[in-house]
């Protein structure tokens, strides 16, 4: 079975750049999120989607914005990159938004901004 | 935000059980406790999760104190892929995951 494939797996931006990072979750999961991890830190949440409505948004700016599509894979777009935003870049999948639900993590996209 | 606390690091040795701990005062009647584990350049991976009664599965086991402000995860025979960050999270139904440091678990061989 497929688990959360997120792609691309590496990215390099220069400063000022917009980068649209995509997630296709596991078959049959309709909620997907997703995290920032900087270095040395645990996840930080921006956003969570459930049958393509946005249900919860993290303390992010607003130069971060997602979607869900009708096929429950997401997207996750970042305009104007800053230095700060190099980071470990998560989607989640759920059947789900349950408290008692678990989630499956991709392996992430690795974005770097310089 | 319902919050966790857990050691910033911890050392096992192999083959030995492991015992890791997770305050959680401020927990409400709705949380679920999540633990979930990362290795290095991977996503975070599911271990175990309960509400109120303890919880065993293949991989771990989960015990909950009755009042539920802590729970312990436990690893019966640690093994070197057991060397994680392992994170304690509270999770409502509807919300999302709030990760916080988590616990760097060394394995000694």
């Amino acid at each position: 079975d497929a688990g959360v494939t997120q792609s691309p797996t590496h990215l390099i931006k220069t400063r000022g750049q917009h980068v649209t990072l995509r997630c296709s979750p596991i078959s049959g999961h309709k909620s997907v999120s997703w995290y920032q991890q900087v270095l040395g830190q645990g996840p930080q949440f921006i956003f969570q989607y459930y049958e393509k409505e946005e249900r919860g948004r993290g303390n992010f700016p607003d130069r971060f914005s997602a979607r869900q599509f009708p096929n429950y894979s997401s997207e996750l777009n970042v305009n104007a990159l800053l230095l700060g935003d190099s980071a470990l870049y998560l989607c989640a999948s759920s059947l789900d938004p349950g408290g008692g639900t678990e989630a499956f993590f991709g392996q992430g996209t690795r974005l770097t901004v310089v | 935000d319902a919050k966790t606390t857990q050691p910033n690091s911890m050392e096992s040795n192999e083959e030995e059980p492991v015992h890791l701990p997770c305050n959680h005062s401020t927990i409400s009647g709705t949380d679920y406790i999540h633990w979930y584990r990362q290795l290095p350049s991977q996503g975070p991976e599911y271990v175990i999760h309960g509400l109120t009664s303890n919880v065993n599965n293949r991989m771990a086991s989960l015990a909950i104190a009755e009042d539920r402000k802590s729970s312990t995860l436990i690893l019966h025979r640690a093994t070197l892929r057991d060397a994680a960050v392992y994170y304690c999270i509270l999770r409502a139904t509807g919300n999302q995951f709030y990760f916080g440091t988590g616990t760097s678990l060394t394995v000694i061989p």
